[in-house]
């Protein structure tokens, strides 16, 4: 099956801090890669739609100053959470849309800790 | 808009059977199958398109009624390993290539 790499996997960090989460298809090319955030026992909420090479599409609600995002190559999204607060602490999964196989393989996830 | 999942939560023995539920108030293109386990990132199933199909593997397997805007989850034989939330993730418009996920379904399956 299909790869899908973030990194890291865990981050501890102070509050207003900058935290940036990598996102990597290993094995195949994605013109589209999401972003998601999960909070415990809850469905995955759609931050973002990053495409290769251009402005990322900020689902409602999203502070898209806030949750960068940045697709700079066909493999590889990046998501950076600015001036990080306590409440920003959850789960972060991203997504890479295989296009031979019309579907999204998940990453690891991050689970991001704001002190 | 979200679809909606039932049940919201099930407990079997080994070894019987479960069925999951989907259901869109809109049209749908696709519909996608993951399994998450605790802790874990969301993992991939199957997929089934537009068309009215059915597919899946031996003892899980999935249908897409096109007309009644849902689709099920099969399955049969339960082992442990199937535990976990498993979620349907609905893509409206063909090309539109973002998901929506319903709420969930939490699977236990028990000795």
């Amino acid at each position: 099956g299909a790869v899908v790499s973030q990194h890291p996997s865990w981050v501890i960090c102070k509050s207003g801090t900058s935290v940036k989460i990598e996102c990597r298809s290993l094995d195949f090319q994605a013109t589209t890669m999401f972003w998601y955030r999960q909070f415990p026992k809850q469905s995955l909420m759609l931050m973002a739609t990053s495409n290769e090479g251009s402005k990322a599409t900020y689902e409602q609600g999203v502070e898209k100053d806030k949750f960068l995002i940045n697709h700079a190559s066909l493999t590889l999204s990046t998501l950076t959470v600015t001036s990080a607060h306590p409440e920003d602490s959850s789960f972060y999964i991203c997504s890479a849309r295989d296009p031979a196989r019309e579907t999204q393989y998940f990453g690891p996830g991050t689970r991001l800790l704001v002190l | 808009q979200q679809p909606v999942q039932s049940p919201q939560a099930v407990i079997l023995r080994e070894g019987e059977d479960a069925v999951i539920n989907c259901s869109s108030s809109k049209a749908l293109y696709s519909v996608h199958w993951y399994r998450q386990k605790h802790g874990e990132a969301p993992v991939f199933l199957m997929i089934l398109l537009k068309g009215g199909e059915q597919k899946g593997h031996e003892k899980i397997s999935a249908s897409f009624n096109e007309k009644k805007q849902q689709s099920s989850l099969y399955l049969t034989a339960s082992q442990l390993s199937y535990s976990g939330t498993y979620f349907c993730g609905t893509e409206i418009i063909q090309g539109a290539q973002k998901l929506v996920f319903g709420q969930g379904t939490r699977l236990t399956i028990n000795p």
